[in-house]
C-alpha cells in the first residue's frame, strides 16, 4: 500500500516559474528521497534527506523535511520543459540494524512545464 | 542510464499463460528489489533479495508470484496462470544496502498486459 499522498496530483506551470510539491507520510523514517519518473519508464533518483536534517539542497532541488508533520516539500526552481515529469517521495522504514530495505513510495505528483 | 536491466521491455500475454521476467542489477549492488506500478500510481513494493536470499515478500505478492536470485546476480520474476488484474509496470531496482545510502537504482521496467 501507498506510504502517503503527494499534494498536487497535477502541477502545470510555465518555464521559469518555480514549482512546490508536498508529501506526507505516515510511519517513522530513517530518510525519505525524491525520484523523478518521464513517461513510462524507470525512477531516477533525485535527492535524499535524513530524519535528522530539515533542509537540503541540490542544484536546482530544494528539499525540506519536518518529521513533527510527517512531510516533506520538493521545490524546483526555474523549471525548464526538460523538468516535465511524475515525481514521487519515496521513505525507508527505520531500521536498527543499519541495513536497507524496501521503500514506499506516494501517490505522484504529475508535473507539466510548458514554454 | 543507471545500468540496471530488465528484459523484456513488454510482454503482452493471454489471461492464464504464465511469463517470466529478467532483471539485471548494478553488479556491486547486493541488494535487489521488485516494485509494480499501476498506472497513476507510485510503485507498490513486491519483494527484495540480499544476494540470493529472499528477504521480504509483500502481500500483494500471491502464490501465482515467485520471484527468484540464484547466485546473487540476476533475478526472475514468475507470474503463473496471469490475470488482467496483473497488467502493470514491473520494476527492478537494486542498491548497496546501507540505510544511510538506501539509494534504490531502477530499470526501464517490463510493461506486461493480460489480454
Amino acid at each position: 500500500s501507498q506510504q502517503g499522498e503527494e499534494d498536487p496530483q497535477a502541477l502545470s506551470i510555465q518555464e521559469g516559474e518555480n514549482a512546490t510539491m508536498n508529501c506526507s507520510y505516515k510511519t517513522s523514517i530513517n530518510n525519505l528521497q525524491w525520484y523523478r519518473q518521464n513517461s513510462g519508464r524507470g525512477l531516477v533518483h533525485l535527492i535524499l534527506i535524513r530524519s535528522n536534517e530539515r533542509e537540503k539542497h541540490s542544484g536546482r532541488l530544494r528539499v525540506t523535511l519536518d518529521t513533527s508533520k510527517k512531510s516533506s516539500s520538493l521545490l524546483i526552481t526555474a523549471s525548464r520543459a526538460a523538468d516535465t515529469a511524475s515525481y514521487f517521495c519515496a521513505t525507508g522504514p527505520q531500521s536498527l540494524t543499519g541495513t536497507a530495505s524496501k521503500l514506499t513510495f506516494g501517490t505522484g505528483t504529475r508535473l507539466q512545464v510548458t514554454l | 542510464d543507471t545500468g540496471v536491466s530488465q528484459d523484456p521491455r513488454h510482454k503482452i500475454t493471454k489471461r492464464g499463460q504464465n511469463v517470466t521476467f529478467r532483471c539485471d542489477p548494478i553488479s556491486e549492488h547486493n541488494r535487489l528489489y521488485w516494485y509494480r506500478q499501476t498506472l497513476g500510481q507510485g510503485p507498490e513494493f513486491l519483494t527484495y533479495f540480499q544476494n540470493e536470499a529472499q528477504l521480504e515478500k509483500s502481500r500483494l505478492l500471491s502464490d501465482r508470484f515467485s520471484a527468484e536470485r540464484p547466485k546473487g546476480s540476476f533475478s526472475t520474476l514468475e507470474i503463473q496462470r496471469t490475470e488482467q488484474g496483473d497488467s502493470a509496470m514491473y520494476l527492478c531496482a537494486s542498491s548497496k544496502g546501507q540505510v544511510a545510502k538506501n539509494i534504490q537504482y531502477f530499470g526501464a521496467g517490463t510493461r506486461l498486459s493480460v489480454l
